[in-house]
């Protein structure tokens, strides 16, 4: 059974920059047609697609986030992270990492907890 | 970037069945697949594909799709499938992938 788990700190001040790494556990990340991807909530609001990351470094990102956001991989931790720079107040969000099954159907399969991120002074 | 239009709210009366639509020209080339959140818990994905169901999902959950929409049908709703539920599919465009707006079920 694949599990992920966020973790990095629970606030950040603005025009800081959002570090979070997803840790992988039960599969090797390098294993299979998997994208690793991040999502995110801020309250009252609907699910937002950030991005996602290929085991061999390729990147897509969300459009509206592009210029301020960063994913990379690490495979020898079997983890990857995001870096999410100028960072304001709308940012503030619970953000979740997943698994992103293409090839056929494209679904997320498996997702992180997911961890808070509040953005203030 | 597509949008994937969903209605905000439902309510159904227990034991009933209830139909989650979502709207959008993605659906026309891709499948959407649809993620159940419950308060302070994560997505958990309850159809995927042309309809299929991970482990462990009751099969009073099936899927649906003609055209620009999509749909979710809970047959039998039950009072622990009161959730929001989200539809997502991938893009037209590159690899993007995007998230309906979300409808909250009420089990009356």
């Amino acid at each position: 059974q694949v599990q992920l788990q966020e973790s990095g700190p629970g606030l950040v001040k603005p025009s800081q920059t959002l570090s979070l790494t997803c840790t992988v556990s039960g599969g090797s990340i390098s294993s299979g047609s998997f994208y690793w991807s991040w999502i995110r909530q801020p309250a009252g609001k609907g699910l937002e697609w950030i991005g996602h990351i290929y085991t061999s470094g390729s990147t897509t990102y969300n459009p509206s986030l592009k210029s301020r956001v960063t994913i990379s991989v690490d495979t020898s931790k079997n983890l990857f992270s995001l870096k999410l720079n100028s960072v304001t107040t709308a940012d503030t969000a619970v953000y979740y990492c997943a698994r992103l099954i293409v090839g056929g159907p494209y679904y997320f399969d498996y997702w992180g907890q997911g961890t808070l991120v509040t953005v203030s002074s | 970037s597509s949008e994937l239009t969903q209605d905000p709210a439902v309510s159904v009366a227990l034991g009933q069945t209830v139909r989650i639509t979502c709207q959008g020209d993605s659906l026309r080339s891709y499948y959407a697949s649809w993620y159940q959140r419950k308060p302070g818990q994560a997505p958990v994905l309850v159809i995927y594909g042309k309809n299929n169901r991970p482990s462990g999902i009751p099969d009073r959950f099936s899927g649906s799709s003609s055209g620009n929409t999509a749909s979710l049908t809970i047959a039998g709703a039950q009072a622990e499938d009161e959730a929001d539920y989200y539809c997502s599919s991938r893009d037209n465009s590159d690899n993007h992938y995007v998230f309906g707006t979300g409808t909250k079920v009420t089990v009356l």
